[in-house]
C-alpha cells in the first residue's frame, strides 16, 4: 500500500451518464496528477496540481472532463456524458518535489 | 515531447535467474528523472528504481540495479536471483526536471513505455 487511494475502485456505467472519481493523496503532498491507463498501455499523464491549483491539463482532458482539489487536499475527477472509449483505468498519483510519484489502485471504469 | 520505447513486450525466466528488460528513450531535455514502475496484477503501481539523469553513478536497489547510458538514451533494468513475486507489468518512465513551481519536476507528468510483462516460471 503506497497511501494513496481511490474511490471506488470499479465503476459500470451506461453511456451518457455521469462519473465521478476521488484520489486522496498522501497527506503531506502537496502534487497531484492524474493518469489515464487502457489496457496494453502505459498510464498516460491527463492533469497535475499544485495544492488547489490545476496547473496543467493534457490535450487528452476533453472538454468532458474536469478535475477539482478543493483546498489541496483529496482530488475529484469527473466525466460527463461518458463514452465507450472512455472506459479505461484511472489512476491517481501524488508527491513533493523530487520527483517520485506513489500511485493508488486506480478507478476502474466500464462504460456500456 | 519525450518518448518512451519499451520493445520486450514480454519476458519469461525461470525463478532465480537474471533478466534484463530494455528501455530507450527520446528527449531534447538534458535534465531528467528516469524511474521503472511495477505493476503486479490487480494491484497498484509501486517504485522499483529511479535515476537522475545528472548521476553518472547507476542506481542499485538490493536486487535491482540499471545501466543508464545517457548518451545512447538508453535506461535498462537488471533484475538478479529472480523470484515468483516478481511477476508483473514493469513500465520505464520519464519525467523532466523543473524549476519554479514545477521545482522538482513533473509539470506534465511521467511519460510511460508500454511496459513488459515478466513472468518468473517456478
Amino acid at each position: 500500500d503506497t497511501g494513496v487511494s481511490q474511490d471506488p475502485r470499479h465503476k459500470i456505467t451506461k453511456r451518457g451518464q455521469n462519473v465521478t472519481f476521488r484520489c486522496d493523496p498522501i497527506s503531506e503532498h502537496n502534487r497531484l496528477y492524474w493518469y489515464r491507463q487502457t489496457l496494453g498501455q502505459g498510464p498516460e499523464f491527463l492533469t497535475y496540481f499544485q495544492n488547489e491549483a490545476q496547473l496543467e491539463k493534457s490535450r487528452l482532458l476533453s472538454d468532458r472532463f474536469s478535475a477539482e482539489r478543493p483546498k489541496g487536499s483529496f482530488s475529484t475527477l469527473e466525466i460527463q456524458r461518458t463514452e465507450q472509449g472512455d472506459s479505461a483505468m484511472y489512476l491517481c498519483a501524488s508527491t513533493l518535489a523530487g520527483g517520485t510519484q506513489y500511485f493508488g489502485p486506480g478507478t476502474r471504469l466500464t462504460v456500456l | 515531447a519525450q518518448t518512451v520505447t519499451q520493445s520486450q513486450p514480454e519476458m519469461s525466466v525461470q525463478e532465480a535467474e537474471t533478466v534484463t528488460l530494455s528501455c530507450t528513450y527520446d528527449t531534447s531535455e538534458s535534465n531528467y528523472y528516469l524511474f521503472w514502475y511495477k505493476q503486479p496484477p490487480s494491484r497498484q503501481m509501486i517504485l522499483v528504481i529511479r535515476q537522475e539523469a545528472y548521476k553518472q553513478q547507476n542506481a542499485t536497489e538490493n536486487r535491482f540495479s540499471v545501466n543508464f547510458q545517457k548518451a545512447a538514451k538508453s535506461f535498462s533494468l537488471k533484475i538478479s536471483d529472480s523470484q515468483l513475486g516478481d511477476t508483473a507489468m514493469y513500465f520505464c518512465a520519464f519525467m523532466k526536471h523543473e524549476l519554479g513551481v514545477y521545482s522538482g519536476g513533473g509539470a506534465d507528468g511521467l511519460t510511460f513505455g508500454k511496459g513488459t510483462h515478466l513472468i518468473i516460471q517456478p
